[in-house]
């Protein structure tokens, strides 16, 4: 189940389950909206994006859905695996000047468990 | 391993010292970024140069703050005068560059920062 833990919402879920991983976002300028894994010790790992423009973008084991309405995006990851096992963070970016500099959220712990 | 090098990867300093960290982004990338992460929190972004020229800085980045690409290649990140609240993780990534979609940003291992 999800609970709010003392640093870090976290995820726990059994290895083979499909996981899903929330995040509302604020700037309804944003133009793209993606999703990075970070694991321990490690810098964040892009893992897929979408243009505002879209509801819906699927990858490798991942597909990622977004509200406008609601500014809500979520991450699905079907059949997950220990080796998914990181801090996930979504993130928006407004378009500044000529670059896209996204504005990460807080995060959300995945463990999954064998 | 993204091709983005840090280093060093740890740094322990006495409040009051400078401290400087190198990041030595992929080498046809023209866009380098810095950001600062603190624990249980998404990175934030700090500045960022397209080749040698330095377009943005985030209102984050204090006067003691400076950062440097000389050559467009690699850049420095300088704090002077460090303070206890500057401890933190401080990333660097880095883009090709474009006007009309996001590139992905390829990050490196990050410089961890403690300020005793």
């Amino acid at each position: 189940g999800e609970s709010v833990g003392l640093h870090l919402p976290t995820l726990s879920v059994q290895e083979g389950d499909n996981s899903i991983i929330n995040c509302a976002y604020s700037n309804s300028a944003s133009d793209y909206f993606i999703w990075y894994k970070q694991e321990s010790g490690k810098g964040p790992q892009f893992i897929i994006d979408i243009r505002s423009n879209m509801d819906k973008r699927q990858g490798q084991r991942v597909t990622v859905l977004l509200n406008k309405t609601v500014k809500h995006l979520s991450l699905q990851i079907a059949a997950t695996q220990p080796g998914d096992s990181a801090v996930y963070f979504c993130a928006e970016t407004p378009r500044s000047g000529g670059s896209y500099i996204p504005t990460f959220g807080r995060g959300t712990s995945l463990i999954v468990h064998p | 391993d993204t091709g983005v090098s840090q280093d060093p990867r740890h740094k322990i300093t006495k409040r009051g010292q400078n401290v400087t960290f190198r990041c030595d982004p992929i080498s046809e990338h023209n866009r380098l970024y810095w950001y600062r992460q603190t624990l249980g929190q998404g990175p934030e972004f700090l500045t960022y140069f397209q080749n040698e020229a330095q377009l943005e800085k985030s209102r984050l980045l204090s006067d003691r703050f400076s950062a440097e690409r000389p050559k467009g290649s690699f850049s420095t990140l300088e704090i002077q005068r460090t303070e206890q609240g500057d401890s933190a993780m401080y990333l660097c990534a880095s883009s090709l560059a474009s006007v009309i979609s996001y590139n992905e940003q390829f990050f490196g291992p990050g410089t961890r920062l403690t300020v005793l």
